[in-house]
């Protein structure tokens, strides 16, 4: 079946410091990707999309590439701020048109001043 | 544009009491429709979606049930909660229109539900 993991949390990291959040899926067929971002007390907003290999999401200044061949995306980010702290969710879409979206568990980041 | 509106923001209820929860989006016709819990510190579980009016596919069995009235009017209810029904709860859409598998969901600001 379909399934998404994420890296454990939390992460903590100083500002300015690069961040990755790993990212790998499974998936029979070819899925579209996300990355969505948790504030506490609020609902998921929508942080990035890419909807084929090889193709490069990014908003923010956080970046994820769409990797086939490792079946990865992974979230970056060259320099963190203490505002960029929350749960971070990855998340596919089901290849087989069910509509249905398949979640990671989240990554919690902490970033200290 | 559209927007997604859940109420209400906070709900107390007492074990075995009743509840309605209300998700309506705006902006949009024919989305497809969901229904997430999370609970503290956890990820997200589907429990319903829909792809159109009266369509209702449930993913866990549980306490809990959804309705459809209208198009873009979706609705958790339950006749008496448990304590494990506690957690914040989320209300999504997509586009139905533009086929499936492409489209990100969006998410409404969640309802907390504690039961006492």
């Amino acid at each position: 079946g379909n399934s998404v993991t994420q890296m454990e949390g939390p992460v903590t990291l100083s500002e300015e410091a690069f961040l990755t959040i790993n990212c790998t899926y499974t998936a029979t067929g070819y899925p579209s990707l996300f990355w969505y971002v948790q504030y506490p007390g609020e609902g998921l907003q929508l942080l990035l999309k890419a909807t084929k290999a090889d193709d490069k999401g990014s908003n923010k200044g956080f970046e994820a590439t769409y990797r086939k061949e490792t079946t990865s995306f992974h979230l970056e980010k060259g320099s963190v701020q203490v505002s960029d702290s929350a749960v971070y969710f990855c998340a596919l879409s089901d290849p087989s048109g069910t509509y249905k979206y398949i979640f990671g568990t989240g990554t919690r980041l902490k970033v200290l001043a | 544009s559209q927007t997604i509106h859940q109420w209400p923001a906070t709900l107390v209820q007492p074990v075995g009491s009743p509840l309605s929860l209300e998700c309506t989006v705006e902006g949009t016709s024919n989305p497809n429709l969901y229904w997430y819990r999370q609970a503290a510190g956890r990820g997200l579980q589907l429990l319903f979606y829909s792809v159109g009016i009266g369509q209702i596919s449930s993913e866990v069995p549980q306490n809990l049930s959804a309705s459809r009235p209208q198009d873009r009017q979706f609705i958790l209810s339950s006749k008496k909660l448990l304590l494990s029904d506690s957690g914040f709860y989320l209300c999504a859409w997509s586009w139905r229109s533009l086929g499936p598998g492409n489209q990100p969901q969006h998410f409404g600001d969640g309802t907390r539900l504690s039961i006492l």
